[in-house]
């Protein structure tokens, strides 16, 4: 069985502060792992996915996570946190098969002006 | 349009009530997913359509029946509902053998 864990529900950070936000995954076989980010009243949107390439993976906004096997991690970073980037962020797990997902509890950012 | 759709945005319904939920995807896909998002907890997969066919029941009640005509459409259709079932819910949709889930903007459902 597959499992995703977000550690903190809440990250609050400055504006142009450090923006790390920590997924660690379960997984029996090699997986496929992604970030979604949901603003208010709005479905999730893909920000960026690994599927076996490069572990270094760049999404949209500034964003990237690293996938780290021997950490089962995979943290997703940015450099300088904006306003715009305050939402809810949802760390997800699948087998590359199957269509099933496994998504985190979510963590909320809050961007301190 | 483009992308995935859902209608309505938000509904308010009693128990007794019928309704549906309407989700479009113009994205080509042939595979499409309900999920249920309740507050802290993580989203809940709640069916799982490939080609027409329902590929997977996650154990949920009878109450919502969903429906699925073409690869392009999605429906959920809501009977006899209980406050708990309050939740927005998510539809999504994906190419078969590419993982990628391509998600509607949701519909805020509130059950009086």
């Amino acid at each position: 069985a597959q499992s995703v864990t977000q550690l903190g529900s809440h990250v609050s950070v400055s504006e142009g502060a450090l923006v790390l936000l920590r997924c660690n995954y379960s997984s029996s076989v090699p997986p496929y792992l992604f970030w979604y980010v949901q603003y208010p009243n709005q479905g999730l949107q893909l920000l960026l996915k690994y599927t076996s390439a490069a572990t270094l993976v760049k999404g949209i906004n500034g964003f990237e996570a690293e996938f780290k096997k021997s950490e089962t991690s995979f943290h997703l970073t940015k450099p300088s946190a904006h306003m715009s980037d305050a939402a809810e962020y949802f760390c997800a797990v699948s087998e590359g098969t199957g269509n099933q997902f496994y998504f985190g509890t979510g963590t909320s950012l809050t961007v301190i002006p | 349009e483009t992308g995935v759709t859902q209608t309505p945005r938000h509904l308010v319904m009693g128990m007794t009530n019928k309704k549906s939920l309407k989700c479009e995807q113009h994205l080509g896909h042939n595979a499409m997913y309900w999920y249920k998002q309740s507050a802290k907890k993580p989203l809940e997969l709640m069916f799982v359509y490939n080609f027409k066919e329902q590929t997977e029941n996650n154990s949920v009640p009878s109450r919502f029946s969903p429906e699925c005509p073409n690869s392009s459409h999605l429906f959920l259709h809501l009977h006899t509902l209980q406050p708990e079932d309050s939740a927005l819910y998510l539809c999504a949709s994906s190419q078969e053998g590419i993982d990628t889930q391509y998600f509607g903007p949701g519909t805020r459902l509130t059950v009086l």
